[in-house]
């Protein structure tokens, strides 16, 4: 079953505090995993994302951490602002099945930061 | 580099109809993806193509098709439409092989009355 599964599904933050969403997977093959923002009538804008042999990678405010054992990886919005609010969605692909594409979804988080 | 383009941006069909849907990729990007996005299913992958070639396909039933053209602009057509197809269908593209970063348009929301 090649699911992702995304926690919590809403979230609501002050503004300037910390946001995490969390996402684990089922699929070993996953080697590709990004997160994308998506805000109202508009499709998913990628955000950051992470390949397995890295624990951690950061850009700008936002921090992607991966534990391979564990199947787990989270995203980490630091000094949140009230422009941030928007439903995050986390993804995984592999790469192992002769380069096809097909991105699979988590149900997604719908942030919401207060000013 | 001009985005992922989609028309029409809006549609509202009637049950029995059909539909087709365009998207332009980036320019260079040779692989075009289509999702569903819905409330209660969330995003769900149709197909995948690259060089005109299907090359991956979810789990949707064969009213559901597409086609990718020489100059990679892709077309997904929906026939026979049901209620349950009411969605957001985005297009996503990316340069080549599976890992590369997939952007996506801003979708087409069907309405199915």
């Amino acid at each position: 079953q090649q699911q992702v599964k995304q926690s919590p599904q809403s979230l609501i933050v002050q503004k300037g505090g910390i946001s995490i969403i969390n996402c684990a997977y089922e699929n070993t093959a996953f080697d590709y995993f990004p997160w994308y923002q998506q805000f109202p009538g508009k499709g998913p804008a990628l955000l950051i994302a992470i390949r397995p042999d890295v624990s951690e990678k950061k850009e700008g405010r936002f921090t992607i951490s991966f534990n391979k054992s564990a199947k787990q990886f989270s995203l980490h919005i630091m000094d949140s602002q009230p422009g941030d609010s928007a439903t995050y969605f986390c993804a995984a692909t592999s790469s192992a099945d002769g380069g096809r594409r097909a991105l699979t979804f988590g149900s997604g988080t719908r942030l919401q930061v207060q000013p | 580099k001009a985005g992922v383009t989609q028309t029409p941006r809006y549609l509202i069909k009637t049950r029995g109809q059909q539909v087709t849907l365009s998207c332009s990729p980036i320019s260079g990007h040779r692989s075009v993806s289509w999702y569903q996005q819905t409330p209660g299913q969330g995003l769900q992958f149709l197909f995948e193509y690259f060089s005109e070639t299907q090359r991956n396909k979810g789990n949707f039933p064969g009213r559901f098709s597409g086609r990718q053209f020489s100059n990679s602009r892709s077309e997904m057509n929906v026939s026979t439409l049901e209620l349950g197809d009411s969605a957001l269908y985005l297009c996503a593209s990316s340069f080549l092989q599976a890992g590369d970063t997939q952007y996506f348009g801003p979708g087409t929301r069907l309405t199915v009355l």
